[in-house]
């Protein structure tokens, strides 16, 4: 059974920084692309970065480029989200997820953590 | 950046009911084009890729279709585990990958 834990969440104040980790199993990780997806109270899904099977390549979203590094350890079937600089409207639940595999398909998520709440607040 | 435009917002809608749910993408996409379903509480899960590819598990009561701009997810009837909220996400120009707003479906 495929499964993404998500950790790391918390109460954080502006300006401060926070790693989220996410921890595969049930799959071979190395052979998938991953990407962390974020939705704030109330509001829609929002993709916010990108990482390849080898990572390389990485994306970002505008709004968290240069604030946010993605990475990921294959021997340890996990990947991670360091956020520096946290704003107000970067609280969110926080999701990592998986990318279906294939031409047409990619950039489609086929599954999903619990997520992680961030809260940034003073 | 792709911007996506779902319609309606919301619905309201009976068990059995037949439901279509559009979305518009602000430039062609191809079939670059994925429906996700959530529930309060839950994450998004995948219910069509690629404008029309059935995702493994999902009832066959979902489908999907369009090309270009113009896509709409079909619920042929309505089931009382389907209420929950819809979107669209593009995947044809990437970064960034864009949701769209979605749309909830209620209970009638």
């Amino acid at each position: 059974e495929v499964q993404l834990v998500e950790s790391g969440g918390g109460l954080v104040q502006p300006g401060g920084s926070l790693r989220l980790s996410c921890v595969a199993s049930g799959f071979t990780f190395s052979d998938y692309s991953m990407n962390w997806v974020r939705q704030a109270p109330g509001k829609g899904p929002e993709w916010i970065s990108f990482i390849s099977s080898s990572s390389s390549p990485i994306y970002y979203a505008d709004s968290v480029k240069g604030r946010f590094t993605i990475s990921r350890d294959n021997a340890k079937n996990s990947m991670s989200l360091l956020m520096n600089s946290l704003r107000a409207e970067d609280t969110a639940v926080y999701y990592c997820a998986r990318d279906l595999p294939g031409v047409a398909s990619s950039g489609a998520f086929d599954y999903w953590g619990l997520g992680t709440l961030i809260t940034v607040s003073s | 950046d792709i911007q996506m435009t779902q319609s309606p917002s919301s619905l309201s809608a009976s068990v059995g009911d037949r439901v279509t749910i559009t979305c518009r993408a602000s430039q062609t996409i191809s079939i670059y084009l994925n429906w996700y379903q959530q529930k309060p509480g839950k994450a998004p899960k995948l219910l069509i890729y690629a404008a029309s590819s059935l995702q493994s598990g999902v009832p066959s009561r979902f489908s999907g279709s369009g090309s270009g701009t113009d896509f709409t997810l079909t619920i042929s009837s309505l089931q009382p585990e389907d209420f929950a909220t819809y979107y669209c996400q593009q995947s044809y120009i990437t970064p960034p990958l864009t949701f769209g707003g979605g749309t909830k479906v209620e209970i009638k």
